[in-house]
């Protein structure tokens, strides 16, 4: 079957770094997408990894290894707007999106 | 200039009735989905559709069922509504499936139904 396993809930300090993991199993790869959900609000994208390495965009870092089915979402200098949860999806060989159930960032002053 | 909109943003609805939730995207995206997120925060694909192919997720109860009168919209039907279809639903939308970054999935605001 196909899975996707990251973190039920992390706890971290404003200011501080956060890395929010996932693995995966699914049939295929054609990417991995890291989304954040504000309470209340709908997905938003954050980043796409297609090839190894890292993806850096302000603040925000995904890491990708396929060879491991790994990936991981990188915050820095966390803001109390962080709080939110952060979905790791995968695209399998059908290109059907899978998605993980997300974990739940919470900020702490 | 919303790129995904659905309607109503809340329904409210007793037991056995048959509602619908609509979605329009202006972005002129191929593959339009629906997803239902219940109260473990849980995101689950229900359909997938282009204008090629309707992709339904064989444990979505056949009491529901997608509409798409145009590439633009994909609206959702209930029948026969259940205390356990209470959740969000998501509609969403992307350029293509080919397995780049245009597969990018972009969200509607969100309609949480709430059976009574």
């Amino acid at each position: 079957g196909q899975n996707i396993d990251q973190p039920t809930e992390m706890t971290a300090t404003e200011g501080a770094i956060v890395q929010i993991n996932c693995t995966y199993q699914t049939s295929g790869f054609n990417g991995l997408f890291w989304y954040q959900q504000h309470a209340g609000e709908a997905p938003t994208f954050l980043s796409y990894n297609v090839l190894d390495g890292l993806e850096e965009k302000g603040r925000f870092s995904s890491f990708l290894s396929r060879s491991k089915g790994y990936s991981y979402l990188l915050l820095k200098e966390l803001q109390m707007k962080d709080s939110a949860s952060y979905l790791c999806a995968v695209l399998d060989s059908n290109y059907q999106l899978i998605w993980g159930a997300g974990t739940k960032l919470i900020i702490k002053p | 200039d919303t790129a995904v909109s659905q309607t109503p943003k809340y329904l409210v609805t007793q037991m056995g009735n048959d509602k619908s939730i609509k979605c329009e995207q202006n972005l002129g995206h191929d593959t339009m989905y629906w997803y239902k997120q219940d109260s473990k925060k849980f995101l689950k694909i229900m359909f997938s559709y282009n204008n090629k192919e309707l992709i339904i997720n064989e444990t979505v109860p056949n009491r529901f069922s997608p509409k798409s009168p145009d590439k633009a919209h994909l609206n959702l039907h209930i029948n026969s509504l259940e205390l356990g279809d209470s959740a969000v639903y998501f509609c969403a939308s992307s350029q293509n499936t080919g397995g780049t970054h245009t597969d990018t999935q972009y969200f509607g605001p969100g309609t949480r139904l709430t059976v009574l």
